[in-house]
């Protein structure tokens, strides 16, 4: 069964330097996420991305972060210059053969990102 | 503002018991609602309601949605230990040209032997 793929599933970094998270999205998905989970809390929306540009972004997705979608299978999420807070779980999403399909979005296994 | 509510937090049962989750709702322009199964990291899809009334099924796990009192279950029976996990509530919220995802805090299922 067609899976998200992401890597690396760990990262450890130090606070400013820049990470680059990596997706292999579901293949003839259209529409991909990032959310992440911070450590005992909820699952948040990062940005969503269709047809090549962000559809939306929440607050967190400030111009540290960008999304890119550098060839036809894989998305990114940069984050520019990680802070301690940036520690959590980050989560691809995708979904949506068509229309009807849409809204339900199909998990990768994550990237546990931590900041030092 | 969205909201997506949870209860119980935390529910722990023994294997062959019947556990019920709720999820309840405030959201704008209501399309859907989702479950998902969180073990270790990855949620995992279990299902998309709809429809009111309309009970969905897949072995032991049935959900089913009413929308007059902005709310959700999802039924667990016959528990075994592998139904430990987070049991994730999530509803859709148009963004631009798709959907956001706006999760509740998950209620956390401990099944012992």
């Amino acid at each position: 069964e067609p899976e998200v793929t992401q890597t690396p599933s760990h990262q450890v970094t130090q606070m400013g330097q820049e990470v680059i998270l990596r997706c292999v999205p579901i293949s003839n998905h259209l529409y991909f996420y990032w959310y992440r989970q911070i450590l005992g809390q909820k699952v948040e929306f990062l940005v969503s991305f269709y047809n090549n540009e962000i559809s939306e972004k929440s607050e967190i997705f400030d111009d540290q972060f960008s999304v890119e979608r550098p060839d036809g299978s894989n998305f990114t999420l940069k984050i520019r210059s990680t802070k301690l807070e940036d520690s959590a779980m980050y989560f691809c999403a995708s979904s949506g053969r068509d229309h009807l399909y849409q809204e339900t979005q199909y998990f990768g296994p994550g990237t546990r990102l931590l900041v030092l | 503002e969205d909201k997506v509510v949870q209860s119980p937090l935390s529910l722990v049962v023994h294997e062959g018991d019947t556990v019920t989750l709720n999820c309840s709702y405030e959201v704008t322009n209501f399309r859907s609602l989702l479950w998902y199964k969180q073990e270790k990291k990855a949620p995992t899809f279990l299902f998309m309601l709809t429809s009111s009334g309309i009970e969905k099924k897949s072995g032991r796990l049935s959900s089913i949605l009413d929308k007059k009192e902005l709310s959700s279950i999802l039924n667990i029976t016959a528990t075994q230990t592998g139904d430990s996990a987070i049991y994730l509530c999530a509803v859709p919220v148009s963004g631009g040209s798709n959907y956001k995802l706006t999760f509740g805090k998950g209620t956390l299922l401990t099944v012992n032997p």
